[in-house]
């Protein structure tokens, strides 16, 4: 089974702090991306990456940027966490040729 | 562009109770189209999938067909139990190759015994 974990459920971080949420896979996918989801709103796409050191932005890039050294590995960095960006994070991957992406547990987090 | 409109929530159902949870969209070519579930605490898992018109999708009883001429991917089940209840997503495949699912808001389910 594909695995896709995030390193944290729970987050609880301060205004002004830099916030990182990592991703891990372990099924050698190409294709990495972060949705936030909140109420009303579904899921939106901030960024992915298609390749090592490769990033895209999505539809909601502002205030966040990514890292992408490994191809296990995809990270989202909050440079400077506001209020507006409490919210449930998802990660999910894919592999090349295939369209069905696979997501991890979620990381739910709250600026203070 | 590409667009999913899903039904709005919540759905409130008894146990044994017909389901539907209606999505449409719009789209250049020839969309795949999903319907991810997430369960309370969870992330998306995949329910099932239809790659080309007039294809059947079904998993866990849950079933949507791929209606071209409706641009319709309805989901069903034709008898709900309480662990069905989670938040329900449509989505299709991007534009181009390689870009991400585009998804509905969610619809959420709750049944009760």
């Amino acid at each position: 089974d594909v695995k896709v974990t995030q390193s944290s459920r729970y987050l609880v971080k301060r205004t002004g702090e830099k916030v990182f949420l990592e991703c891990v896979q372990d099924m050698d996918h190409e294709n990495m991306f972060w949705y936030r989801q909140d109420p009303g709103l579904g899921l939106r796409l901030i960024y992915f990456s298609y390749d090592v050191k490769m990033k895209e932005k999505g539809d909601i890039p502002e205030g966040y940027s990514v890292s992408r050294e490994k191809k296990e590995r995809f990270s989202l960095i909050l440079e400077s966490a506001s209020t507006n960006q409490t919210s449930m994070y998802l990660c999910a991957s894919r592999p090349w040729g295939e369209e069905t992406q696979y997501f991890g547990p979620g990381t739910r987090l709250l600026v203070l | 562009g590409n667009s999913v409109t899903q039904m709005e929530g919540p759905v409130t159902l008894s146990e044994e109770a017909f389901l539907t949870i209606n999505c449409t969209y719009t789209a250049t070519g020839y969309p795949s189209l999903f319907w991810y579930v997430q369960y309370p605490g969870e992330g998306l898992q995949l329910l099932l999938k239809a790659t080309k018109a007039d294809d059947k999708g079904s998993n866990k009883g849950f079933e949507a067909t791929y209606r071209k001429e409706t641009t319709s991917f309805h989901l069903e089940k034709g008898s709900v139990q309480v662990s069905d209840s989670a938040v329900y997503f449509c989505a299709l495949s991007g534009p181009q190759a390689g870009t991400a699912l585009i998804f509905g808001k969610g619809t959420t389910l709750s049944v009760s015994s």
